[in-house]
């Protein structure tokens, strides 16, 4: 199975609260998990990535939650301000796969003031 | 970071008409390079890998008479559209693997995508 299951679609946080965002994957031969943002009009931007050697990798207000029995991982923004508002794609990778992406359905973050 | 650019930003063209659409990195060398399409509100789809030298591998469904693809050098890859309908209007987004991206002493192997094109057929 090739297939990235995210959720939610679309979620609504006030500002300085925190966004959650869940992925789940069926394919145990991805080895490679980074989180893209991207705002209207624009290309995708990576975030933040993680192997599945480690449970949680944090840079800056962006931390990844791993947890590989569960085959799940996810994105929290701390302290969520209304710039943090746009479409987040988790992404899975399978190692010698030709580096071949296999994209979430994307969640789309707004954040309240 | 990688920066990939690509040419047009957006385009609109006549129904039967061909168009070419540029992607490159900008400050590192790319071996692959891979071109999707994306839908209003939906996700990236994968349409082709495009390989330095060679010809490019496309998805299932995908097809490779219409959908051209050349990576003629390690910075530059472009993808034209020939004989364009309007159900080819879309959002044509190209990323380039960086393969020199590490951390931790290992390597990412991490793409950096281009700011997209806007296709409309019209």
């Amino acid at each position: 199975q090739q297939q990235v299951k995210q959720s939610p679609q679309s979620l609504i946080v006030q500002k300085g609260g925190i966004s959650i965002i869940n992925c789940a994957y069926e394919n145990t031969a991805f080895d490679y998990f980074p989180w893209y943002q991207q705002f209207p009009g624009k290309g995708p931007a990576l975030l933040i990535a993680i192997r599945p050697d480690v449970s949680e990798k944090k840079e800056g207000r962006f931390t990844i939650s791993f947890n590989k029995s569960a085959k799940q991982f996810s994105l929290h923004i701390m302290d969520s301000q209304p710039g943090d508002s746009a479409t987040y794609f988790c992404a899975a990778q399978i190692k010698g796969g030709g580096n071949k992406l296999t994209f979430g359905t994307g969640t789309q973050l707004k954040v309240e003031l | 970071g990688a920066v990939v650019s690509q040419h047009p930003s957006r385009v609109i063209c006549k129904s039967g008409t061909s168009v070419k659409i540029e992607c490159r990195s900008l400050d590192f060398q790319a071996t692959t390079m891979f071109w999707y399409r994306q839908f209003p509100k939906q996700s990236l789809m994968l349409m082709a890998t495009s390989n330095e030298g060679s010809k490019a591998t496309y998805e299932q469904g995908v097809e490779k008479d219409k959908f051209l693809i050349n990576h003629a050098s390690l910075t530059l890859s472009t993808l034209t559209v020939t004989s364009a309908h309007p159900e080819d209007s879309s959002f044509y987004i190209c990323s380039a693997r960086d393969p020199f991206t590490t951390s931790g002493g290992k390597w990412l192997e991490t793409q950096y995508f281009g700011p997209g094109t806007r296709l409309l057929v019209l």
